[in-house]
């Protein structure tokens, strides 16, 4: 079965970085793109942007770019998503979430990880 | 960028009653719509998509209509697991990402 399991959760002060990890299993890893969704508290849900685990393309969000890098490790099936310049409304619980199309791109999303929230708190 | 309006913010049902619950977008996004339910502390769950499509092991109480830029996503007889919030995705816009609507939560009544 499908799923991804991604890291704890962390704890940074304004101005540093953090990086999520995603590993997936159950499905053949570059067959398929994987976004990002964050979460803020008591909060709806916001596209950070997305990778194809193909060749690594990438697309992020407008207000993200710049301070968002996303990458992968297909020898672990593995997908990152660092943040750099973190501020206190960064705040949230991160998602990666798969893209169902298959060596393409949808724009929806079949199975989520569970989350990681991230803290920032001086 | 798409604006994605759901309505009611929050919805009271009883048990065994019918849910009917709204989207709308801020210009046509043709089917390319998604349904999503999210309870405390999980991540989402894909039910529906392309409008009306039910994703994999979702109940068939749980439909979808609608194209353009009215959306509903009913649930016909309420389980007391139904209870959760619900958002609305467009994804015809890419890049950037699908938005999503602010979410409206379903209640026991």
């Amino acid at each position: 079965q499908v799923q991804l399991v991604q890291s704890g959760a962390e704890v940074k002060k304004p101005g540093a970085s953090v990086k999520v990890s995603c590993k997936a299993s159950g499905y053949t890893f570059t067959s398929y793109g994987i976004s990002w969704v964050r979460q803020a508290p008591g909060q709806g849900l916001e596209w950070m942007g997305w990778i194809s685990a193909y060749n690594g393309n990438t697309n992020y969000a407008q207000k993200l770019q710049g301070r968002v890098t996303m990458t992968t490790d297909t020898s672990t099936s593995t997908a990152y998503m660092e943040l750099r310049s973190l501020r206190s409304d960064d705040t949230a619980v991160y998602y990666c979430a798969r893209d169902p199309a298959y060596g393409d791109v949808s724009g929806y999303f079949d199975y989520w990880g569970q989350g990681t929230l991230v803290t920032v708190s001086s | 960028e798409i604006v994605m309006t759901q309505s009611p913010a929050t919805l009271s049902v009883s048990p065994g009653e019918r849910a009917t619950l709204s989207c709308r977008a801020s210009q046509s996004v043709s089917s390319n719509l998604a349904w999503y339910q999210q309870k405390p502390g999980q991540a989402p769950r894909l039910l529906i998509y392309g409008a009306s499509t039910r994703a994999t092991g979702i109940p068939a109480r749980f439909s979808g209509s609608g194209s353009g830029t009215e959306f509903t996503l009913t649930i016909s007889s309420l389980q007391s697991e139904d209870f959760a919030v619900y958002y609305c995705q467009q994804y015809n816009n890419w890049p950037p990402g699908g938005t999503f609507g602010q979410g409206t939560r379903l209640e026991i009544k």
